[in-house]
């Protein structure tokens, strides 16, 4: 089956310090995903990303679709305490698969004051 | 509107006994899924139903039933509880575009003990 590897695992970041994550596939998706999850809570979406080689940004989110389909990254600018959490990335691939996301082991972002 | 809902937030079951954990949401979505989330694993499909009267498979369904007899409702069984079942279960819906489904909203989750 699709496979996301998501990387670093964990980080612990000082406040103000500028974030990146990224996921990488062995197959091809046709939306990518990024998430985050705080304790005791659903993921709630933070961007989507259509089309091969998007750049997408959400305040001082960034994010982009892989030209290549297999890989996404997310940037996170002056990191604040807030953005503690659990990020995801999510892979969905098109046709008979529609619907179906496939996750990253998520990141872990721990930003010390 | 309430989003997707979630019941109960935590259960506690002994090996062997059945449940069913309820999801329901008021957008009317036509897309409703459910996950498993474990340590290290992230997001796991379980089922998924693009429609009232329509459900299938995901990556992980064995030991699990659902059904979809209304848009707004998507109930997970568990027949025999297993302590591999042990995880917090996550619902979400969306809606179906063309041939592809929109941002998917999740509920709160609900945490699952099996002794």
């Amino acid at each position: 089956g699709q496979q996301l590897n998501q990387s670093p695992q964990s980080m612990f970041i000082q406040e103000g310090e500028d974030v990146s994550m990224n996921c990488t596939s062995s197959s091809i998706f046709n939306t990518w995903l990024w998430y985050k999850q705080d304790p005791g809570e659903g993921p709630v979406l933070l961007i989507a990303l259509y089309k091969a080689g998007e750049l997408t940004s959400n305040g001082r989110l960034t994010a982009q679709f892989g030209i290549t389909r297999k890989d996404s990254f997310l940037n996170i600018s002056a990191s604040i305490p807030s953005d503690v959490g659990i990020y995801f990335c999510a892979g969905q691939s098109g046709g008979t698969s529609y619907g179906k996301l496939t996750f990253g082991q998520g990141t872990i972002l721990t930003v010390h004051p | 509107n309430a989003g997707v809902t979630q019941t109960p937030k935590f259960q506690v079951l002994k090996t062997g006994q059945s449940m069913t954990l309820q999801c329901a949401q008021d957008m009317n979505h036509e897309y409703m899924s459910w996950y498993r989330q474990d340590p290290g694993m992230g997001l796991r499909l379980i089922h998924y139903s693009v429609g009232a009267g329509i459900t299938d498979q995901g990556e992980v369904p064995n030991g699990y039933n659902v059904s979809r007899s209304t848009t707004e409702d998507f109930p997970l069984r568990l027949l025999s509880a297993a302590p591999s079942q042990t995880s917090v279960y996550f619902c979400a819906s969306s809606y179906v575009l063309g041939g592809s489904t929109d941002t998917q909203y999740f509920g709160p989750g609900t945490r699952l003990t099996v002794l």
